[in-house]
């Protein structure tokens, strides 16, 4: 059975700090995606890596896929409230998508 | 704009009725899913359609079922309702034919509280 585990699970933090997430599996996958879930909400999509040693960079958020493809990270810059939320990774091939448990994040202000 | 709605948002039922969860979408994306989402598991699959009649098991479809009748629905049956399918459920759904890694986009969720 394939398992993707993301660390840590819970974090809280004050505004300003820098923060990185990980997604981690012995598994290897043609690509990882990430998702940022808000309260009664469902996921949104943030990227999708697919080439190992790929970074992405969306304003403060900088995700890299491991060169191996089993593993990713999620780094915050700077982090704001409005980074509060639910973030799940999930690895992929084209026949099955495997979800980590998510890292649920607070950033105090 | 294109959308995924999911109804109800809230449900309580009791333990052995059926109970249906609606999922539409607008998107006219091939793909559907089914997940459930509980604390400490991630999403889980429950059920997924290609396209019209098809449908698949995903890992934790014992329990549930789904008919796919048309692109825009897959309505999510739970046969006999029982305690251990509480739960937050999402449905999604996605654009490239056939496959299941490509960007999803997952409904608001409905809470189902079986008692």
């Amino acid at each position: 059975t394939q398992l993707l585990e993301q660390s840590p699970q819970f974090l809280s933090i004050q505004e300003g700090e820098n923060l990185t997430v990980y997604c981690n599996s012995s598994s290897v996958f043609s690509s990882l995606q990430w998702y940022r879930q808000e309260p009664g909400e469902g996921p949104v999509l943030l990227v999708t890596v697919v080439t190992g040693g790929e970074v992405k960079k969306l304003k403060r958020l900088t995700f890299q896929f491991g060169d191996a493809r089993k593993d990713s990270s999620l780094h915050i810059t700077a982090a704001q409230p409005g980074d509060t939320g639910l973030y799940l990774c999930a690895g992929g091939s084209n026949y099955q998508l495997i979800w980590g448990a998510g890292t649920k994040l607070i950033i105090k202000p | 704009d294109a959308e995924i709605t999911q109804s109800p948002r809230h449900k309580i039922t009791e333990t052995g009725r059926q109970v249906t969860l609606a999922c539409h979408q607008t998107w006219n994306h091939n793909n559907m899913f089914w997940y459930r989402q509980d604390l400490g598991h991630g999403l889980r699959l429950i059920h997924y359609s290609y396209g019209v009649h098809d449908t698949n098991k995903g890992e934790v479809s014992d329990g549930y079922s789904v008919s796919r009748s048309n692109t825009e629905d897959l309505p999510l049956t739970l046969e006999s309702a029982a305690s251990s399918q509480t739960s937050v459920y999402f449905c999604a759904s996605s654009e490239e034919p056939g496959v299941m890694n490509t960007e999803a986009f997952f409904g608001q969720g409905t809470r189902l509280t079986v008692v």
